[in-house]
């Protein structure tokens, strides 16, 4: 595997189930990204983890539930999610979250398509 | 008002053509500005990425960044049909903002 690979790339589920995406990638970078990617909208930063700390939480529901217990893994874990929660979600990672205010390349996974019946 | 803005289109332009993509931002502290691209059923990737006003070429790609309007663009000479995908500008300083992202279609 190379690159950031993400499972399941397909998750249906209901507002009573609970599931976890998860996240790997490849590259040896320190810091990990969750983004929401709606139609239409702005990809939405949802949790930066630099060395396997939370550095970043966009105020996001608490439904939404983050680990990260190594710098190579990231998961997302859901529960009783709401329709409006269907949406792509994207992992990315990058070799530092941001050095001297320098934000580095992103790179990203193919993305989980969550949909919330 | 968003933090950057940005035409979702979608566009369509015949090949050869030049293609003009834009987006636009609020924040005038931002410095750092990226194109990612999106192909359907993939995740995005980095096209350009540049810092503070000016233009920066690469093969096909041109970027600029016209701080003074706050004013992004992405130009495709020659646009050929692999190059039919999704645009997203982002801009920002250690935390990226994200536009909404241009479709663009390269008619054969």
């Amino acid at each position: 595997e190379t690159g950031v690979t993400q499972t399941p790339r397909h998750l249906v589920m209901g507002m009573t189930n609970k599931k976890s995406l998860k996240c790997e990638q490849h590259l040896g970078h320190n810091a990990m990204y969750w983004y929401k990617q709606s139609a239409k909208k702005p990809l939405e930063l949802m949790f930066v983890y630099s060395l396997e700390e939370r550095v970043e939480n966009n105020s996001v529901p608490s439904r939404f539930s983050p680990e990260c217990p190594n710098s190579s893994h990231l998961f997302l874990h859901l529960h009783t999610l709401q329709p409006e929660d269907s949406a792509l979600y994207l992992c990315a990672s990058s070799q530092e979250f941001a050095v001297a205010g320098v934000p580095h390349e992103q790179y990203f996974g193919p993305g989980t398509r969550l949909t919330v019946t | 008002q968003k933090e950057v803005e940005q035409d979702p289109g979608p566009l369509s332009v015949p090949e050869g053509a030049i293609v003009s993509l834009n987006c636009t931002y609020s924040n005038s502290a931002f410095q750092y500005f990226m194109w990612y691209r999106q192909y359907s059923r993939k995740g995005p990737e980095l096209l350009m990425y540049t810092y503070s006003s000016g233009n920066k070429e690469d093969g096909r790609f041109t970027a600029q960044v016209d701080k003074s309007s706050k004013y992004i663009s992405l130009f495709i000479r020659d646009s050929q049909p692999s190059d039919s995908a999704t645009y997203l500008c982002a801009s920002g300083n250690e935390k990226l903002t994200f536009g909404t992202g241009t479709r663009l279609t390269i008619i054969p």
